[in-house]
């Protein structure tokens, strides 16, 4: 079945360097990820997404690339703010589900 | 536009009682989702429902869990007679009508079952 992981559970940066979370999944048939960002005692926040069609794709201070060949993707924090600190998922779908990863702990300090 | 709607946000039951959460989808979302996430855990499914049908509940467990998506109103994560290990945040995510194509899933802020 289908599996996603995160390569570090927690990641700590300097306010205004950027931050990269990876995150890899099993399933070569995937083909739509999605980044969710998760503050304590909140429920997910919709980041950004992408579809397999594409490898690369920008929002506003967030990139998320996407490498099929390795099934790999990775989150892009430009510039990066206390107020970015949280809880980041990558989540796959899988049918009509996501299969979520069990995150990366993004601790931002001054 | 008022988004995912869930309560109550935090419940306490004693061992064998019932558990009952419920949600609001954002408007014109016809599709709702339930999730589980232990403490410092990835959310995990659990059932896919859309009006009055359930479509995928491979995440339930088999026994004291049931969801529904009545017509009017809320759909409705029921738990009985629950345990200690059933102590979680239960997340429901919602998304529009997509035809057959999974759309973006958007959350709510979780009810947070605490079972003593």
């Amino acid at each position: 079945g289908e599996s996603v992981g995160l390569h570090l559970p927690t990641l700590s940066v300097q306010e205004g360097d950027n931050s990269i979370i990876n995150c890899a999944y099993s399933n070569s048939a995937s083909d739509y990820f999605i980044w969710y960002k998760q503050e304590s005692g909140k429920g997910p926040q919709f980041i950004i997404d992408i579809r397999s069609n594409m490898d690369k794709r920008q929002g506003q201070r967030v990139t998320v690339l996407l490498n099929k060949t390795v099934k790999h993707l990775s989150l892009q924090i430009a510039a990066t703010q206390p107020g970015d600190s949280a809880v980041y998922f990558c989540a796959v779908v899988n049918t009509d589900k996501l299969i979520f990863g069990t995150g990366t702990r993004l601790q931002v300090f001054p | 536009n008022a988004g995912v709607m869930q309560n109550p946000r935090h419940l306490v039951r004693r061992r064998g009682q019932e558990a009952r959460l419920r949600c609001s989808p954002m408007k014109g979302h016809s599709h709702v989702y339930w999730y589980r996430q232990l403490p410092e855990e990835g959310l995990k499914f659990m059932v896919y429902l859309q009006k009055e049908n359930i479509i995928d509940e491979s995440g339930m467990p088999k026994e004291r869990f049931s969801a529904e998506f009545p017509k009017e109103g809320p759909s409705i994560l029921r738990i009985q007679q629950v345990v200690r290990g059933d102590s979680a945040a239960y997340f429901c995510a919602s998304s529009p009508i997509q035809g057959t194509r999974t759309d973006t899933q958007y959350f709510g802020p979780g009810t947070r079952l605490t079972v003593l």
